[in-house]
């Protein structure tokens, strides 16, 4: 059974660009959820989406979306870049929502210059 | 609002020994779930061990065990049999009940000697 895919692994961006980071869930799971890690700040909950529909959303602005396919693949998008944004963007999938098992894929490394 | 407190920001292990990584939590739920992940180089998170709230046996998965003490609000993790592979960040989380977000503690970079 594949994994959690996420895609790219490395990322390098210039301030003010935007990105679209991706990720494939495993084959049957209707949740995907999205952290931001950094030194600083830890991990940080993103959002959540589970059948296409944002279910939470975490403390974060307006240039941090994301969204889900019918195929239950998601793409969060960060737009404006901020050097600040510059982390390790890990995804997780998991069967169903609330206390199932989350499997994270490994990461998508942003750096902004 | 849910905090994850780990308080120990690192700790280091001699090969074959047991280890204690200690976690402290704060929430008004009542239903909940906590977990350890481990976080290798390659930066794949991984659960360790799972704990249902509602569960008063503590969990275990092999060389791994916890100890939940509710109402003291901790979830400590046992390593036993200590490994060069365990070496790792871990992090303890929690997630309440029908709720797919999980809050993070900082971690604790845990290092095994040979």
């Amino acid at each position: 059974k594949a994994g959690v895919t996420q895609t790219p692994r490395y990322l390098i961006k210039t301030r003010g660009q935007q990105v679209t980071l991706s990720c494939s869930p495993i084959s049957g799971h209707r949740s995907v959820s999205w952290y931001q890690q950094t030194p600083g700040q830890g991990l940080q909950f993103l959002f959540e989406y589970f059948s296409e529909t944002q279910r939470n959303k975490g403390n974060f602005p307006g240039r941090f979306s994301g969204r889900q396919f019918s195929n239950s693949r998601s793409e969060m998008n960060v737009s404006t870049l901020e050097l600040g944004d510059s982390a390790l963007y890990l995804c997780a999938s998991s069967l169903d929502t609330g206390g199932t098992e989350a499997f994270f894929g490994q990461g998508t490394r942003l750096t902004v210059v | 609002a849910q905090t994850v407190t780990q308080s120990q920001p690192e700790m280091s292990v001699q090969e074959a020994e047991t280890v204690t990584l200690s976690c402290t939590y704060d929430t008004s739920e009542n239903n909940y779930y906590l977990f350890w992940y481990k976080q290798p180089p390659s930066r794949q998170m991984i659960l360790v061990i799972r704990q249902e709230a509602y569960k008063q046996q503590n969990a275990t998965e092999n060389r791994f065990s916890v100890n939940f003490q509710k109402a003291a609000k901790s979830f400590s993790l046992k390593i036993s049999d200590s490994q060069l592979g365990d070496t790792a960040m871990y992090f303890c989380a929690f997630m309440k009940q029908a709720n797919s977000k999980l809050t993070f503690g900082k971690g604790i970079t845990l290092s095994v000697r040979p």
